[in-house]
C-alpha cells in the first residue's frame, strides 16, 4: 500500500534552516509527480510546491519562491524540501501528497505530516 | 491565483440526513486539455487530509458510494446522501487546473 512518511520538522529560529524528507513507498516513485502542502495550526491548507515526476517542472507559491527548494532522489524514493530564511509565518504541518504522472493530477494520497514551529 | 469559496463554513447534520457542500471558484477550472480537476478531501480530526472525489465527480478508491459530486465550470457540490458518524471533520474543495493549487476554506460536518 502507498506510504509517505515525513520527517525532519521541528523548532527553528527565524532566519534559520530546515530540510524536510519524505519517504515513500508502495507506488513507483520515479512516475509521480510529488507535492508539498502545509496546514498553520487551526488553519486551513496551503499549497506549496511540485516537483514534476521528470524533475522537468518544479512550481512553488509565491509565499515561499526563493526560500525553499524542493527536490528528489529516486534512488532512496524520498522527497525533500529544504527551507531558508525560515519565517514565523512558515510555521505548520507540512504534508507530502502524491501526484500522478500528469502535474495537474494530485492529492490522492497523503502523509501524516510534520509539524514545523519557527520561533524565537 | 484562483479563489475557492465554499459554503456552508458549518454543516450540523442529523445522522442518517444528506449533507451538500458548495464550491465556487473565481474563474472556469476547465483545462484547455478538457478536463475539470477539482477534487474533494476529507479531514477527520488530528488525521491528514484524504482524497474523496476528483475530477467534479470521480470517487476515489475506496470511498463509499454516499459520497458524490457533480458540478461544472466554476460551480461545485459535494453531497453525502446519508451522513455517518465516521464523517464529522472538514471538507475542502481543490483545484488542480492551474499552479498554484488553491482550496476552499473547509466546511465542518458535525453531528446535531
Amino acid at each position: 500500500q502507498v506510504q509517505l512518511v515525513e520527517s525532519g520538522g521541528g523548532v527553528v529560529q527565524p532566519g534559520r534552516s530546515l530540510r524536510l524528507s519524505c519517504a515513500a513507498s508502495g507506488f513507483t516513485f520515479s512516475s509521480c509527480g510529488m507535492h508539498w502542502v502545509r496546514q498553520a495550526p487551526g488553519k486551513g491548507l496551503e499549497w506549496v510546491a511540485v516537483i514534476s515526476y521528470d524533475e522537468n517542472y518544479k512550481y512553488y507559491a509565491d509565499s515561499v519562491k526563493g526560500r525553499f527548494t524542493i527536490s528528489r532522489d529516486k534512488s532512496k524514493n524520498t522527497l525533500y524540501l529544504q527551507m531558508n530564511s525560515l519565517r514565523p509565518e512558515d510555521s505548520a504541518v507540512y504534508y507530502c501528497a502524491k501526484g500522478g504522472r500528469d502535474i495537474l493530477t494530485g492529492g490522492d494520497y497523503w502523509g501524516q505530516g510534520t509539524l514545523v514551529t519557527v520561533s524565537s | 491565483d484562483v479563489v475557492m469559496t465554499q459554503t456552508p463554513l458549518s454543516s450540523p447534520v442529523t445522522l442518517g440526513q444528506p449533507a451538500s457542500i458548495s464550491c465556487r471558484s473565481s474563474q472556469s477550472l476547465v483545462h484547455n486539455n478538457g478536463n475539470t480537476y477539482l477534487s474533494w478531501l476529507q479531514q477527520r480530526p488530528g488525521q491528514p487530509p484524504r482524497l474523496l472525489i476528483y475530477k467534479i465527480s470521480n470517487r476515489f478508491s475506496g470511498v463509499p458510494d454516499r459520497f458524490s459530486g457533480s458540478g461544472a465550470g466554476t460551480d461545485f457540490t459535494l453531497k453525502i446522501s446519508r451522513v455517518e458518524a465516521e464523517d464529522v471533520g472538514l471538507y475542502y474543495c481543490m483545484q488542480t487546473t492551474q499552479f498554484p493549487w488553491t482550496f476552499g476554506q473547509g466546511t465542518k460536518v458535525e453531528i446535531k
